[in-house]
């Protein structure tokens, strides 16, 4: 069974830097891109951040971008978001996913989510 | 980037009703499109990927259509659990971006 476990969430001053963590099981970890999708207070889904199974391209959002930096650990099947100079508006619950794919191996969206980390960016 | 726009926003429904949920993309997507529902304080669940593919385990009366910019998600016979928000993704170019979501709500 896939678990997707998040951690590192809290509140920080605007400015600050927290790094959450996505712990994975249950899949072969090395095999699958992986992806943040963060939900502000009352708010949509927005993407975040992609990053390919060896780690060797990342992807991020206009939002993020320059800030946020995501990696992943294949030996400890560990996802990771850095997120530097944080703002009010990334106040959100942050989602570690796992990406799936169509029958021809393409990109299809999300098929696991964790149960999500709250950020809070407040002074 | 892709814009998805879903509508409607909100729509009221009974138990047993059908009810129809639209996404339009700014571009062509193909049949890159997935749809989620999410329920208050839980995660967003994957019903549906690559237009009308069902996710494992996701019950039949939920059914996906479309391809290129216009795309549909019909929940047949409405259950009382149906009851959340709906959101698309559209998967197919970098930033992937989601539809502003639909509440479906009980009449």
């Amino acid at each position: 069974e896939v678990h997707l476990v998040e951690s590192g969430g809290g509140f920080v001053q605007p400015g600050g830097s927290l790094r959450l963590s996505c712990a994975a099981s249950g899949f072969t970890f090395n095999n699958y891109a992986m992806s943040w999708v963060r939900q502000a207070p009352g708010k949509g889904l927005e993407w975040v951040s992609l990053i390919r199974d060896r780690g060797d391209s990342t992807y991020y959002g206009d939002s993020v971008k320059g800030r946020f930096t995501i990696s992943r650990d294949n030996s400890k099947n560990i996802l990771y978001l850095q997120m530097n100079n944080l703002r009010a508006d990334d106040t959100a619950v942050y989602y570690c996913t796992k990406v799936c794919y169509d029958s021809r191996g393409y990109r299809a969206g999300f098929d696991y989510w964790g149960q999500g980390a709250l950020v809070t960016v407040s002074s | 980037d892709v814009q998805m726009t879903q509508s409607p926003s909100s729509v009221s429904a009974s138990v047993g009703d059908r009810v129809t949920i639209t996404c339009r993309a700014s571009h062509d997507i193909g049949y890159w499109l997935a749809w989620y529902q999410q329920k208050p304080g839980k995660a967003p669940k994957l019903l549906i990927y690559a237009a009308s593919t069902l996710q494992d385990g996701v019950p039949s009366r939920f059914s996906g259509s479309g391809s290129g910019a216009d795309f549909t998600l019909t929940i047949s016979s409405l259950q009382s659990e149906d009851f959340a928000t709906y959101y698309c993704l559209q998967a197919n170019a970098l930033p992937l971006t989601f539809g502003q979501g639909t509440k479906l709500e009980i009449k």
